[in-house]
């Protein structure tokens, strides 16, 4: 079973800061890789998907990479506002028998402090 | 477009009662699939379908039943619920074979 590690499980920042929450994971074979964001008692948003062919997607001050040999994701968030407060969440997506299926780590939960 | 709708929002039922959980995309998309989300495990997959009349099992499928008789709607069944099915019940869709996923607001189930 392919395995998706998301650390630090938490994380606080002051508004304005720039941040980077990382994703890894095994077996650097994988289709594309996505990332979401989840608010409090809601569904997951998707964010940026990055195909396996692109080592980054950028969506306003957002920027997510991919290093598949070294088998990281990176989501860069700039200038952080109290908004972006959410956790944060990736999904590995691989290649199956009669389908593709994501892998989720278990997230990033973000905290921006006024 | 609504995207992604599913009801109920909330549930609560006794064990070994059944329901169905709806879900339904307006998008055309061909992949649905059905998660569960417990603190600490993670999002799981339970079933997906690639296409009406197509269906097959996820990493946790036991306990619950699918079917796609349309491309807009992929219910969940729960055969006989158990509290180990109290948990958070999302559904996703996405258009071709490995395209971005949308997410529905979730079904949170408590089995008492």
């Amino acid at each position: 079973k392919q395995e998706v590690t998301q650390i630090p499980a938490a994380l606080s920042v002051p508004e304005g800061e720039n941040l980077v929450l990382n994703c890894s994971f095994t077996d650097s074979a994988i289709y594309n890789l996505q990332w979401f964001r989840q608010d409090p008692g809601k569904g997951l948003t998707s964010l940026l998907l990055i195909q396996s062919s692109q080592r980054e997607q950028t969506s306003g001050r957002l920027n997510a990479s991919l290093d598949k040999s070294s088998g990281r994701s990176t989501l860069y968030i700039a200038a952080s506002q109290p908004g972006d407060s959410a956790t944060y969440l990736c999904a590995r997506v691989d290649a199956g028998a009669g389908s593709y299926q994501l892998t989720f780590g278990k997230g990033t939960k973000l905290s921006v402090i006024p | 477009n609504a995207g992604v709708t599913q009801t109920p929002k909330f549930q609560v039922l006794k064990t070994g009662q059944s329901m169905t959980l709806q879900c339904a995309q307006d998008m055309n998309h061909e992949y649905m699939s059905w998660y569960r989300q417990d603190p600490g495990m993670g999002l799981r997959l339970i079933h997906y379908s690639v296409g009406a009349g197509i269906t097959d099992q996820g990493e946790v499928p036991n306990g619950y039943n699918v079917s796609r008789s349309t491309t807009e709607d992929f219910p969940l069944r729960l055969l006989s619920a158990a509290p180990s099915q109290t948990s958070v019940y999302f559904c996703a869709s996405r258009l071709g074979m490995a395209g971005e996923l949308f997410f529905g607001e979730g079904s949170r189930l408590t089995v008492l």
